[in-house]
């Protein structure tokens, strides 16, 4: 079975500074897709960024980029220039196929002003 | 647009009854989901369903049964509730692919007494 391991319980990061979150998955498939995903005090869930295995290119949505490491298992979340409102617990998460999505137990992130 | 809503938002039932939690998206989402979030854990998932009349189960089905007559909506039934059932409820809902984004709802926080 696909597992997905969040290290980091909990992270803390100065305002406008840059913190990375990190992640590993098990898995012996080779196409699959990960995701990264934000959860306010709201409980919403929000999706940050994802990454599709058979590209070997990093993904980035402004603010937010990945280091995705395929022979590693590892796909760490970069959040540069944090700000307050990117406060929340985020949760790592491995899909393969159209159905079986995993999620990490997540890390919740502290921005200090 | 609503995107995906759940009711209700609470909920405490006693040991042994049965309630139905309610999703609909009104995004025409071929692919509908649902997750439990037990407390400092990630989300696992229950169901889910690729289209009307067709579900399949998911990490954790035990204690749980649900239906997808309509595109819009997939209930979730919870039949003789348990302790171990209280957690947070999250419905989702994807165009299809594997890379679509998850689109979630709000959550259901359900406490079994």
């Amino acid at each position: 079975a696909q597992t997905v391991t969040q290290s980091q319980p909990e992270m803390s990061v100065q305002e406008a500074e840059t913190v990375t979150l990190s992640c590993t998955y098990d898995t012996s498939e080779s196409d699959y897709y990960l995701f990264w995903y934000k959860q306010p005090p709201s409980r919403q869930m929000i999706l940050v960024i994802r990454q599709e295995a058979y590209k070997q290119q990093n993904a980035t949505e402004n603010r937010f980029s990945v280091n995705f490491q395929k022979a590693a298992k590892s796909f760490s979340l970069k959040i540069s220039d944090s700000q307050l409102g990117d406060a929340a617990m985020y949760f790592c998460a491995y899909r393969r196929g159209n159905n079986d999505m995993r999620f990490g137990a997540g890390t919740r992130l502290t921005v200090k002003p | 647009n609503a995107g995906v809503t759940q009711t209700p938002k609470f909920r405490i039932l006693k040991i042994g009854q049965s309630m139905t939690l309610q999703c609909a998206q009104d995004m025409n989402h071929n692919y509908m989901y649902w997750y439990r979030q037990d407390p400092g854990m990630g989300l696992k998932l229950i169901y889910y369903s690729v289209g009307a009349g067709i579900t399949d189960k998911g990490e954790v089905p035990n204690g749980y049964n649900v239906s997808r007559s309509t595109t819009e909506d997939f209930p979730l039934r919870l039949e003789l509730a348990a302790p171990s059932q209280t957690s947070v409820y999250f419905c989702a809902s994807s165009y299809g692919l594997a890379a679509d984004t998850q689109y979630f709802g709000p959550g259901t926080r359900l406490t079994v007494l």
